[in-house]
């Protein structure tokens, strides 16, 4: 069946780096944009990063541009975030979801995966 | 504080309809027909059921639709039923530098 996994996540120090990743299945993960979203504790959705089906854009949200980078491997059917210098507020979980259009995204997200928690304390 | 404004709770009983609106400007939500609608259960991860401002995907009831008049948007559930009660989230692409912005969020609660 269609399906995204999340790993990585973890508990890290501010300032430190953290990379997750999204396992794909059952779908041509190479036709689809995918995206990055995250929900700190008890607060509401923020959209992080969109790369292109082959990697040919990618567009950040201000709160991490110049720190988080996205990525994927379209012969692993996985997607990436590098995270560098965490901050308290990053802390999160964080969702990968498949846009619900091929090729070009219309940044409506489909399929989603369980998320995984990224808590940034000292 | 979002960028996209809905209203912190609605409620109704279960047969009523409901419509939680999404009022954002012209950079987004007036701007674009790029609207979706998100339903999310705790603990649990979000669910599309309104995409492109009205269309449904497959598999959500007809009795979840979506408008969209100048910079407001909103999602309507008719015939309330207990498993809709549900936290409800919109959003839209934005011309701006942060290209999706999303609403705060409407919990809904069905008496």
């Amino acid at each position: 069946q269609v399906q995204l996994v999340e790993s990585g996540g973890g508990v890290v120090q501010p300032g430190r780096s953290l990379r997750l990743s999204c396992a794909a299945s059952g779908f041509t993960f190479s036709s689809y944009g995918m995206h990055w979203v995250r929900q700190a504790p008890g607060k509401g959705l923020e959209w992080v990063a969109v790369i292109w089906y082959d990697g040919s854009n990618k567009y950040y949200a201000d709160s991490v541009k110049g720190r988080f980078t996205i990525s994927r491997d379209n012969s692993k059917n996985t997607l990436y975030l590098q995270m560098n210098s965490l901050r308290a507020e990053d802390t999160a979980v964080y969702y990968c979801a498949r846009d619900q259009e091929v090729l070009s995204p219309v940044y409506a997200f489909d399929i989603w995966g369980q998320g995984t928690m990224v808590t940034v304390s000292s | 504080q979002s960028a996209l404004t809905q209203p912190a709770s609605v409620s109704g009983s279960p047969g009523q309809s409901i419509t939680i609106s999404c009022t954002g400007t012209s950079s987004d939500v007036g701007g674009y027909n790029y609207v979706s609608w998100y339903q999310q259960h705790p603990g649990k991860a979000p669910k599309l059921m309104i995409y492109e401002v009205s269309n449904r995907p497959s598999g959500v009831p007809d009795r979840f639709s979506g408008s969209k008049s100048g910079n407001t948007a909103s999602l309507t559930i008719s015939g309330l039923q207990a498993e809709d009660e549900a936290d409800y989230y919109c959003s839209s692409y934005t011309s701006s530098s942060s290209h999706v912005v999303f609403g705060g969020g409407t919990k809904l609660t069905v008496l």
